[in-house]
């Protein structure tokens, strides 16, 4: 099945700062890779997705990108805000019909310090 | 109400316990499912309820048992747990599971602890 590797797990970064959050995944056949975000105490919340068609996509502050040669995508935020603190999550859909499902990654904890 | 609702927010139950999660959702979905979120591992599907299928994750314990009567309302029926079992149990929904832009719709999750 579908492995997908999230790394770091942790990430802190001063306000104003980038921040990049990298994921691998095994499934040469995965065409969708969405990005969650949970802040505490909250639920998972969807926040940006690339399909296998495109390599980069981007919204306002945040933009992931695809490498489908290299099995990885990123997410990428930039000029960083308190807010953006958060734990987020990488995923890739994997099988087909009745097996189709997302595999998650592990999360990655983001502390945005002021 | 709109969006995806659990109930209860938070349950602590001793190992002989029966006791349900409640999750409804309010986005004319047509899928529903079960995920289970345990600290530093991934979020680990359980149960999908995709109109009239039931697709479940074989490694899931018999001990964990899901009932969904209509698409909007899935249950999570739970029978004597082990204390591994604490994690925080998430309900989601997407508008139909065979599409690859299947975004999930996350409920604010059940806090089990198992005593």
């Amino acid at each position: 099945g579908e492995n997908v590797e999230q790394h770091p797990s942790t990430l802190s970064v001063q306000e104003g700062d980038s921040a990049v959050i990298k994921c691998t995944y095994s499934d040469s056949a995965s065409n969708y890779f969405p990005w969650y975000k949970q802040e505490l105490g909250k639920r998972p919340q969807l926040i940006i997705d690339i399909r296998s068609n495109v390599g980069e996509k981007k919204d306002q502050r945040i933009a992931v990108t695809l490498n489908k040669t290299a099995k990885h995508f990123s997410l990428h935020i930039t000029e960083t805000q308190p807010e953006d603190s958060a734990v987020y999550f990488c995923a890739a859909t994997s099988g087909g019909g009745s097996n189709y499902k997302l595999t998650f990654g592990k999360g990655t904890l983001l502390t945005v310090n002021p | 109400e709109t969006g995806v609702t659990q109930t209860p927010r938070h349950l602590v139950m001793g190992m002989t316990n029966k006791k349900s999660l409640k999750c409804e959702q309010h986005l004319g979905h047509n899928a529903m499912y079960w995920y289970k979120q345990s600290a530093k591992k991934p979020l680990e599907l359980m149960f999908v309820y995709s109109l009239e299928e039931r697709v479940e994750n074989n490694s899931v314990p018999s001990r964990f048992s899901p009932e969904c009567p209509n698409s909007s309302h899935l249950f999570l029926h739970l029978h004597t747990l082990q204390p591994e079992d604490s994690a925080l149990y998430l309900c989601a929904s997407s508008q139909t599971r065979w599409r690859d832009t299947g975004e999930l719709f996350f409920g604010e999750g059940s806090r089990l602890t198992v005593l």
